[in-house]
């Protein structure tokens, strides 16, 4: 079975610029979570898809932060501008349905942004 | 207080040490995980735990739900298990689950 499949690896933009993110996720999950990791914390959720809804994305910084995921497989993250402190890594991870008991977490190698 | 403790920060042992890192939680869960990521790595699942105990090789998680208390074990420590150890709780709510990360136990194992 394929793993989560993330690009870029690795992105260095300046602050102010803009940055995108791509996931794809285990054939058949259908949910989908991109959480940001600040060097030396826990990840912290950014937003999660149920298929192609939207079911949590409270702690995303709407102002600068986007994400979508049409047809309820693939995914993009955008960061427009970027600031400095957005300079983390950007992991997407997959589970079968919401998460619940019996399912598998699995997560992306992750995407790692550096603003300058 | 956060929602998810885990006890040490930072953990440095000898090889072949028997290695034990906690996770205390305050909230309602369906499952907890254990996840593993190395140094510049991605993010491994270890375990899924809703009750009981789990082995996987030198790997061993229990979990009291009682007591709101996870455990991870290893067995005979090996430079290799340096890492990144994460516990995630999984707390339902609605049709939503959502996943609440500690901020980890850096192991250090030396050879």
């Amino acid at each position: 079975e394929a793993g989560v499949a993330q690009s870029p690896r690795y992105k260095i933009i300046e602050k102010r610029q803009s940055v995108a993110f791509w996931c794809n996720p285990i054939s058949g999950h259908a949910t989908l979570y991109w959480y940001q990791q600040i060097l030396g914390q826990g990840p912290k959720l950014l937003i999660q898809f149920q298929n192609n809804g939207v079911v949590d994305d409270s702690q995303l910084p709407k102002d600068r932060f986007s994400a979508e995921r049409l047809k309820g497989v693939d995914s993009t993250l955008k960061i427009q501008p970027a600031k400095l402190e957005d300079s983390a890594v950007y992991l997407c991870a997959s589970s079968l349905l919401g998460g619940s008991g019996a399912n598998v977490l699995t997560f992306g190698a992750g995407s790692r942004l550096t603003v300058l | 207080k956060n929602e998810v403790e885990q006890s040490p920060q930072n953990l440095t042992a000898q090889e072949g040490e028997f290695i034990t890192i906690n996770c205390s939680y305050s909230v309602g869960i369906s499952a907890l995980h254990w996840l593993q990521q190395h140094p510049g790595g991605g993010i491994v699942s270890l375990f899924m735990l809703s009750s009981g105990k789990k082995k996987h090789g030198r790997l061993i998680a229990t979990i009291n739900i009682q007591e709101k208390h996870s455990s991870l074990h290893i067995t005979a420590s090996h430079p290799r298990d340096s890492a990144v150890y994460i516990c995630a709780v999984l707390r339902p709510g609605g049709s939503n689950y959502k996943l609440t990360f500690g901020k980890g136990t850096l192991l250090t194992v030396n050879p």
